[in-house]
């Protein structure tokens, strides 16, 4: 059964403490991404990596950080330095493409994990 | 700016009508157009995805348009059912600053009702 899967899907977190979210395909992409929702805000790429071992920041990555030493798998640390962690965060993955290229590579998306910081 | 406005911000239908969704957007030149369907606490699952070259695309019961002169584009749901209440996401992948980046749109919310 192909997909892209995330865990888990609630996480609840003391402020202060850094936190990471699974995201894993086995879909043979090479793209994989992170993404933000808010309330009433458009998705925002958070960071992207478009080859194993490379990653790039996207627009809001300042207290996040990722690896990507698989090529199914695209973890994300929220660290303490995010000032408001609390969010729905999205995973997804294309064939390829990616911000900086002109393409129409599908993007896939997970499931979504919810974290709460308090 | 580049941007992505989409209209109404929530639409309440009755089960078996048509609606029609828009999104206008900025983003000049554009590589794609992309509308996905996200159910609450769910992710986004795509519907069509559009060059500049094409006018309309369909997927069952959903047929996007997109007009690049007027860089407009809708959603055209048919025959609605209750599984069609879900937000309605408009993407545009465009050009910023010499590189290419997804700008996507706040959503309409819709609501079949019975």
């Amino acid at each position: 059964d192909g997909g892209i899967t995330q865990s888990p899907k609630y996480l609840f977190r003391k402020e202060g403490q850094n936190v990471t979210l699974s995201c894993e395909q086995n879909l043979n992409h090479d793209a994989m991404y992170w993404y933000r929702q808010d309330p009433g805000q458009g998705l925002r790429l958070i960071y992207y990596s478009q080859i194993v071992n490379d990653f790039q920041k996207g627009d809001i990555a300042e207290g996040y950080s990722v690896s990507r030493e698989k090529k199914e798998s695209f973890p994300l640390t929220v660290t303490s330095a995010q000032k408001n962690p609390t969010a729905f965060y999205l995973c997804a993955s294309s064939m390829g493409g990616g911000p900086g290229q002109v393409d129409s590579y599908e993007q896939y998306f997970g499931p979504g994990t919810r974290l709460t910081v308090t | 700016k580049n941007q992505v406005e989409q209209s109404p911000q929530s639409l309440i239908i009755l089960e078996g009508k048509n609606c029609t969704l828009q999104c206008n957007y900025t983003v000049s030149p554009f590589s794609n157009l992309r509308w996905y369907k996200q159910d609450t606490g769910r992710g986004p699952v795509s519907l069509t995805i559009m060059t500049f070259s094409e006018n309309t695309k369909s997927n069952g019961r959903y047929t996007a348009t997109l007009d690049a002169d007027t860089k407009q584009s809708s959603l055209h749901i048919t025959a609605s059912q209750l599984s069609d209440s879900a937000s309605y996401i408009c993407v545009v992948k465009g050009p910023t600053s010499g590189t290419y980046k997804y700008i996507f749109g706040t959503g309409t919310r819709l609501k079949v009702l019975a």
